[in-house]
């Protein structure tokens, strides 16, 4: 089955302590990408990449980081969280830069930063 | 980027059909209109895309108006299982063309 899968699904973390959420897809999609959703201010990219070792900024980049070592991978690193990174987050991809392909979202990570 | 404007809700009975407008007046020739929908939290899901020729799928029918102004999607029998956020988002066609612009949405309510 096609899908995107992120982990965990839920995480609750203090300030300043290092965390990774893993993102993996199993449709060999070139593009990926990282939203964040808070209330009424919808869904806002952070990072996307556009194949392997290639990311760029998105929207909202400041306090995260990317990675893009193999295609189906693209992990989101938060060095030193902070409260207002308190989020939902989703990854998402699909075939590439084209617009005429649909994105496929993961199931959402909820985060919490106390 | 062309902006989008959506009602923020509707109500609609199950088994009727929903038809969610948006308005996008700015569009610009090479600009496409996709819908996505957000079911509670959960990631959001692709329904349809089109470009200015109307598209059905199985999932629902998209209407452009000739000046591509404004679109309709239609969910032409609703359940309870559609009630959900609706996003119309026009992407770019240069650049960051995958980058998906999400407004605030129309969340649909569906009853019995």
């Amino acid at each position: 089955e096609a899908q995107v899968t992120q982990n965990p699904r839920y995480l609750i973390t203090v300030t300043g302590k290092k965390l990774t959420v893993t993102c993996s897809q199993n449709m060999n999609h070139e593009y990926m990408s990282w939203y964040r959703q808070d209330p009424g201010l919808g869904l806002r990219q952070i990072y996307y990449s556009m194949n392997v070792e290639v990311t760029d900024k998105g929207d909202v980049p400041e306090g995260y980081k990317v990675s893009r070592k193999e295609k189906r991978n693209f992990p989101l690193i938060l060095e030193s969280p902070s409260p207002n990174q308190t989020s939902l987050y989703f990854c998402a991809s699909s075939w590439g830069m084209t617009v005429n392909t649909e994105a496929f979202f993961g199931q959402g990570t909820r985060l919490t930063v106390v | 980027d062309a902006k989008t404007t959506q009602p923020p809700s509707m109500d609609c009975a199950e088994g009727r059909a929903a038809n969610l407008p948006c308005n996008h007046s700015t569009i610009s020739g090479n600009e496409y209109v996709y819908w996505y929908r957000q079911i509670h939290s959960q990631g959001p899901q692709y329904i349809i895309h089109g470009l200015k020729n109307n598209e059905t799928n199985e999932m629902a029918s998209l209407i452009i108006t000739e000046d591509r102004k404004s679109s309709t999607l239609i969910l032409p029998h609703a359940t309870l299982r559609d009630t959900a956020v609706y996003y119309c988002i026009v992407r770019p066609s240069t650049g960051t063309a995958s980058k998906l612009t999400f407004g605030t949405g129309t969340r649909l309510q569906v009853t019995l």
